[in-house]
């Protein structure tokens, strides 16, 4: 059975700093992996989707890895705004597509 | 703006009633999935739908029904709500293995009391 890890569980930056967030599973057979952000209260937002056959997505600030092998991918946040606060959860999908989410980094920007 | 829509956004029951959540997507997507989310225990798979017709058991499947009678509908129901299915309650909607991912709506809020 596929699992996923988040690390770490929390994190508390001040305003600017580079971050990485990051996501293992333990089955590597995967077809992709996505990162989503969700807000207090609200629902997943999708930030990125890494096919398998990536190594990496950018959109904006954010850029993420995929290692299929070492069984790991990186959510990297540039110049980190309080805008970014909130938790960021992976997720990856079984053999019947099913996704198996990491317990997320809740994240903390302050100005 | 395409996506997925849930209705109710909150909703109130007693404990005995019964009330059905309703999914909506316009991305034409086959698979569709209802996910509660629990502090602490993170998102579970309730149930889902693999296209117009078919559903299947999650993780947590008991005390709820589902049916998917057309293809961008996806109905959760409580037949007699309990404290314990107090959450939040997910829908999401993909294809599959498709390049688009998943896509969640924005949930809605169930207190059982």
């Amino acid at each position: 059975k596929q699992e996923v890890t988040q690390i770490p569980a929390a994190l508390s930056v001040p305003e600017g700093e580079n971050l990485v967030l990051n996501c293992s599973f333990t089955d590597s057979a995967i077809y992709n992996l996505q990162w989503f952000r969700q807000d207090p209260g609200k629902g997943l937002t999708s930030l990125l989707l890494i096919q398998s056959s990536q190594r990496e997505q950018t959109s904006g600030r954010l850029n993420a890895s995929l290692d299929k092998s070492s069984g790991r991918s990186t959510l990297y946040i540039a110049a980190s705004q309080p805008g970014d606060s909130a938790t960021y959860l992976c997720a990856v999908p079984d053999a019947g597509n099913m996704l198996t989410f990491g317990g997320g980094t809740r994240l903390m920007v302050k100005p | 703006n395409a996506g997925v829509t849930q209705t109710p956004k909150f909703r109130v029951l007693k404990t005995g009633q019964s009330m059905t959540l309703l999914c909506a997507q316009d991305m034409n997507h086959e698979y569709m999935y209802w996910y509660r989310q629990d502090p602490g225990m993170g998102l579970r798979l309730i149930h889902y739908s693999v296209g117009e017709g078919t559903t299947a058991k999650g993780e947590v499947p008991d005390g709820y029904n589902v049916s998917r009678l057309k293809k961008q509908n996806f109905l959760l129901g409580l037949e007699s709500a309990a404290p314990s299915q107090t959450s939040v309650y997910f829908c999401a909607s993909s294809e599959h293995y498709g390049a688009d991912g998943y896509t969640f709506g924005s949930g809605t809020r169930l207190t059982v009391v």
